[in-house]
């Protein structure tokens, strides 16, 4: 089976500092990985996405992540988190193994409060 | 990425009364999922609907309660059937799209369903 752990729930930064939003997963196969924001009263957007290759990976708004295989994490970053980063944050995984299908599981979240 | 739609965009609803939410999509796509949200909680994955056959459902979701079309490869429906306060959620559409040469699943904006 195949889970995801976002560790925290909420992350407070100051405007201007990096931000780090934590994620963790367990597949049995090799993964693929996604970061999706979600502002208030609005679906999930896509942020950004590892898939193979270099294991930094750059995406929308700034943000980027680092796939992590022997502590299997894949944080996502922003060097200077702007008060519009506000919003809550999803982590999701899918196993690339044939049998797990296009089944995307999700973490729990972690809001982001980007204070001016 | 694909434009997807939902309606509506929200409701509310009286316990044992059912609801239908459409999902269009502005290309053809092959995979269609559905998500629920409940309040302050992560996505979890309700059923892949499939063209041309019976969907797909995750354990604890049934046909009965949740019956989906998918009559075409732009074109969902997902209906909350015999709803109680249980039920208030968000829903949301995702299409699987072909990106980078890599799959993604991008949403719609969601359904924001109140049941009374």
């Amino acid at each position: 089976a195949q889970s995801v752990a976002q560790p925290e729930d909420q992350v407070n930064v100051a405007e201007g500092n990096p931000l780090t939003v934590k994620c963790t997963y367990s597949v049995s196969g090799n993964p693929y990985l996604f970061w999706y924001v979600q502002y208030p009263n609005r679906g999930l957007q896509f942020l950004l996405k590892y898939i193979t290759g270099d294991n930094l990976v750059k995406g929308s708004y700034g943000f980027e992540a680092e796939f992590n295989k022997s502590q299997t994490s894949f944080h996502l970053k922003k060097p200077s988190a702007l008060v519009s980063d506000s919003a809550l944050y999803f982590c999701a995984v899918r196993d690339m193994k044939k049998a797990a299908g296009n089944k995307l599981t999700f973490g729990g979240g972690t809001r982001v409060l980007v204070k001016p | 990425s694909a434009v997807i739609s939902q309606k509506p965009s929200r409701d509310i609803c009286q316990r044992g009364t059912s609801l239908t939410i459409q999902c269009q999509v502005d290309s053809q796509v092959t995979m269609m999922f559905w998500y629920r949200q409940q309040p302050g909680q992560s996505l979890t994955l309700i059923a892949t609907a499939n063209q041309g056959s019976e969907a797909t459902y995750e354990s604890g979701f049934v046909i009965d309660k949740f019956p989906i079309s998918r009559p075409n490869l732009t074109f969902s429906t997902l209906t909350v059937s015999n709803m109680s306060p249980e039920d208030s959620s968000i829903y949301l559409c995702s299409v699987a799209s072909i990106a980078g040469g890599s799959e993604t699943q991008y949403f719609g904006p969601g359904t924001r369903l109140l049941v009374l």
